[in-house]
């Protein structure tokens, strides 16, 4: 059960669009569209942005789009905000039926 | 409304052993898988275990903590024995988004359980 891999931090200014990777293997990630995003504000609960690879539940801003190959999935936020500065957490089953994170992302909003 | 509220959390002992509650209500609780998931001081998320028909358990936990449900309560609990340092953490309870869909749509606002001497 090894931790998804993702970048430690990712930038940008504001109106821009930036990309966060989530690295797995063909056990989770590459295996099942079973990926998920979080995003968490410091001192908050996590908040679903994203499902099922692709997904936005309702509410959510379509500046955040995700996808996936291979390995590799990834989420895109455009138009960046101050709002979305915020840690990033990418979240996979397993063929094991247990669950994997990945080890999170700061991105600062210069 | 959907809510989540944890408690139990606490200060205890390496090798000694403590039971988080998770109060569910505004779903019917019953229907959904229900995890664990959590998040070390000033570290990222970590799953821990889910239960729906059946217990999942991450491996840094297995044998020592224990998931279950009281359906009557519409509460989740997570027994954990044998704690250790690497423990301490928040403890999320978190609700799956349907069935078959692995998702975490709601969280709780976590518990603190801190593991020291």
């Amino acid at each position: 059960q090894s931790a998804l891999t993702q970048p430690a931090s990712v930038s940008g200014s504001p109106g821009q669009s930036i990309t966060i990777s989530c690295t797995g293997t063909s056990s989770d990630v590459g295996g099942y569209n079973y990926v998920s995003w979080y995003q968490q504000h410091p001192g908050k609960a996590p908040k679903l942005m994203i499902y099922e690879v692709s997904n936005r539940p309702s509410g959510v801003s379509n500046r955040f789009s995700g996808s996936k190959s291979g390995n590799t999935a990834s989420l895109t936020i455009s138009g960046l905000q101050a709002e979305d500065e915020a840690d990033y957490y990418c979240c996979s089953s397993t063929s094991s039926i247990t669950r994997v994170f990945g080890g999170g992302t700061k991105v600062t909003v210069l | 409304e959907v809510q989540l509220l944890e408690s139990g959390g606490g200060l205890v002992q390496p090798g000694g052993s403590l039971r988080l509650s998770c109060a569910a209500s505004g779903f019917t609780f019953s229907s959904y898988a229900m995890s664990w998931v959590r998040q070390a001081p000033g570290k990222g998320l970590e799953w821990v275990s889910t239960i729906s028909t059946s217990t999942y358990y991450a491996d840094s936990v297995k044998g020592r903590f224990t998931i279950s449900r009281d359906h009557s309560k519409n509460t989740l609990y997570l027994q954990m024995n044998s704690l250790r340092a690497e423990d301490t953490a928040v403890y999320y309870c978190a609700k799956d988004l349907g069935r078959g869909e692995p998702y975490f749509d709601y969280w709780g606002q976590g518990t603190l359980v801190t593991v020291s001497s």
